[in-house]
């Protein structure tokens, strides 16, 4: 069965850094391309990243375009989001989600506060 | 940018009875393929989202077969025939038409038992 994990959410101050990973297994992890999308608390969801198969073409959502970047390892079926000069309104759960959405992780919940 | 809106954003319901949830958006969703990108998603609550129905009306695997989607163009629906208990959530629809640049989700209807 199809199985995506995000790790690394936690509390960082605001202009800080943090790194997401999202580990995926039961599907040829390369074959596909993978999102972040996330949800403030209490509030809808909204798309961030997507990154193709091969890591050829890569988008961000304007909000975060400049601070976030998304990647990914082939090798070790595993997506990453390096998330810096973070905001407090980048506080959200943030969930990978496979493709054109039909598979979503957990999520992990990243707190920007002083 | 496409915006996605939705109506009603908050649906009472009556156990046994339909509902119907209307998906708009500003741009049309046929894609140059012939396709249309409309998805939609249930989120209950304290869990992840989860895909539904692809290309405005067909469903994911192990989607009870209450629910239903239908539209073209700018306008789509998603229907539940007969509402139980276990469909309380937030309903999302999101277009993948205009991808890239971005995906884009509605603002959601929240369901829940009268």
């Amino acid at each position: 069965e199809v199985q995506l994990v995000e790790s690394g959410g936690g509390l960082v101050k605001p202009g800080g850094s943090l790194r997401l990973s999202c580990a995926a297994s039961g599907f040829t992890f390369s074959s596909y391309s993978m999102n972040w999308v996330r949800q403030a608390p209490g509030k809808g969801l909204e798309w961030v990243s997507s990154i193709s198969s091969s890591s050829s073409y890569i988008y961000y959502a304007d909000s975060v375009k400049g601070r976030f970047t998304i990647s990914r390892d082939n090798a070790k079926n595993s997506l990453y989001l390096q998330m810096n000069s973070l905001r407090a309104e980048d506080t959200a759960v943030y969930y990978c989600a496979r493709d054109s959405m039909d598979w979503w992780g957990q999520g992990t919940l990243v707190t920007v506060s002083s | 940018d496409v915006v996605m809106t939705q109506s009603p954003l908050s649906l009472p319901v009556t156990l046994g009875q339909p509902a119907s949830i209307s998906c708009r958006s500003s741009q049309s969703l046929v894609y140059s393929d012939g396709n249309t990108y409309l998805n939609w998603f249930q989120q209950r609550p304290g869990q992840s989202p989860r895909r539904l129905i692809y290309k405005v009306s067909n469903r994911d695997s192990g989607v009870p077969d209450r629910f239903s989607g239908s539209g073209s163009g700018t306008d789509f629906t998603l229907k539940i025939s007969r509402v139980e208990a276990e469909d309380v959530g937030v309903y999302y629809c999101m277009q993948g038409t205009h991808w890239p640049p971005s995906f884009t989700f509605g603002p959601g209807t929240k369901v829940d038992i009268k």
